[in-house]
């Protein structure tokens, strides 16, 4: 089964501050890519980050990081210098490089408070 | 350069209408997934389409639920009698193909709420 497990259903973090959101995930495949995907109120999905499971190097967007161990099977995305808009709930999400359908997990309702 | 296009935004259904879902995938994309999104969880593969062809439907429900990608027009999700728990939000995506082509190119629509009274 390919499963993707967020254990923080919610969480908090002041403007400006520093906020990690955890990720694990599940599949007996090697080669994979892993996605972070914003919902705001507005229901739009916005790709936020990618990161090819082949590739150590961790991948940046701006205010955005993550950090993937593949080992552990664990991508969990950073967001630094939070803003108040990024309140939103948080997706983690994969797909194998075999397959066209993506694996989301249950997400993640982020408040950014002033 | 219009994205993937889902009409209408929000549906409202009595328990045992039709309801009917349209999705016009991003230019230049002949694959179309639909997902779905129920209260509280995330999204949920229901089922991929090429035009005219059913590729994958292993995520939808076996019976009142179809889908199409005729070789004109938009992808439709139909439902057939409603029930109160399909409310959802239902999601479509598209690629130009898949391996590489989603992991650059899966684009979303803005999704449809159906709501069953």
């Amino acid at each position: 089964a390919q499963t993707v497990t967020q254990s923080q259903p919610e969480m908090s973090v002041q403007e400006a501050e520093t906020v990690t959101l955890s990720c694990t995930y599940d599949t007996s495949e090697n080669n994979y890519y892993l996605f972070w995907y914003k919902q705001p109120p507005s229901r739009q999905m916005i790709l936020v980050i990618r990161q090819e499971a082949y590739k150590q190097q961790n991948a940046t967007e701006n205010r955005f990081s993550v950090n993937f161990q593949k080992a552990a099977k664990s991508f969990s995305l950073k967001i630094s210098d939070s803003q108040l808009g990024d309140t939103a709930m948080y997706f983690c999400a994969f797909h194998t490089n075999s397959g066209y359908a993506l694996n989301f997990g249950k997400g993640t309702s982020l408040l950014v408070t002033p | 350069n219009a994205g993937v296009m889902q009409n209408p935004r929000h549906l409202v259904r009595r328990r045992g209408q039709e309801a009917r879902l349209r999705c016009s995938p991003m230019k230049g994309h002949s694959h179309v997934y639909w997902y779905r999104q129920l209260p509280e969880e995330g999204l949920k593969f229901m089922v991929y389409l090429q035009k005219e062809n059913i590729i994958d439907e292993s995520g939808m429900p076996k019976e009142r639920f179809s889908a199409e990608f005729p070789k004109e027009g938009p992808s439709i999700l139909r439902i057939q009698q409603v029930v109160r728990g399909d409310s959802a939000a239902y999601f479509c995506a598209s690629s130009r193909g898949t391996g590489t082509e989603v992991y650059y190119g899966y684009t979303f629509g803005s999704g449809t709420r159906l709501t069953v009274v």
